[in-house]
């Protein structure tokens, strides 16, 4: 099982311009997560999905939109990508919103 | 929000002593979670102690939980170099307690064991 991946793992954008950040997971999880990662800041939740079809807003989900357009995949995107979006992002799933959660390796993003 | 807050915030040893480092978080929880982040990588899962539990152990690993003090403990033995990371402590909010039901992440202890 290669558990949660995330694709890609270092990206460099110029402000504007537009991204998709994809995680997979292969444990069949209901739940799937956006954070992001800042020093200092700890781990932010931007979106979550409690199921295929489903998204929620997290604490910090402006700039970001995202899908879940099949139970393994989880799709977060960045319309007008901003310096304030370096970050590194990551991706996790669990069974439960309460339970175990399931990291991926982590996007390095790095907005100019 | 932050609900869990770690306690060092850093913290340095020698290879062999033992390690502890705290959590403290504001509300009933159901349970409490500790996971470790090696440089540049994902976090990784630990121990998941819940409410009605006083102690957990996997290896080397130690977690107590005290929910009259709104504490809990991860204690390391017998360090090595290579539980040089951070671990951050994430609180699963209790349901009678109009909670946020999802983890609430602290912001982490950073462990160097020195060789």
């Amino acid at each position: 099982n290669a558990g949660v991946t995330q694709t890609p793992k270092f990206r460099v954008l110029k402000t504007g311009q537009s991204m998709t950040l994809l995680c997979a997971q292969d444990m069949n999880h209901e739940y799937m997560y956006w954070y992001r990662q800042d020093p200092g800041m700890g781990l932010r939740l931007i979106h979550y999905s409690v199921g295929e079809g489903t998204t929620a807003k997290g604490e910090v989900p402006d700039g970001y939109n995202v899908s879940r357009l099949k139970k393994q995949n989880f799709l977060l995107g960045l319309e007008s990508a901003a310096p304030s979006q370096t970050s590194v992002y990551f991706c996790a799933s669990s069974y439960g919103t309460q339970e175990t959660q399931y990291f991926g390796p982590g996007t390095r993003l790095l907005v100019l | 929000s932050q609900q869990g807050e770690e306690d060092p915030q850093a913290l340095s040893i020698q290879e062999g002593e033992n390690a502890t480092m705290n959590c403290s978080y504001k509300t009933s929880i159901n349970n409490l979670q500790w996971y470790r982040q090696n440089s540049g990588r994902g976090l990784v899962h630990l121990i998941l102690i819940r409410s009605n539990e006083r102690e957990k152990h996997s290896g080397r690993l130690r977690v107590t939980l005290d929910t009259s003090k709104k504490s809990s403990s991860l204690l390391i033995t017998a360090s090595r170099a290579a539980d040089t990371a951070s671990y951050f402590c994430a609180t699963a909010g209790s349901y009678n307690a109009g909670n946020n039901r999802k983890l609430i992440w602290g912001l982490g202890t950073s462990l160097a064991v020195n060789p």
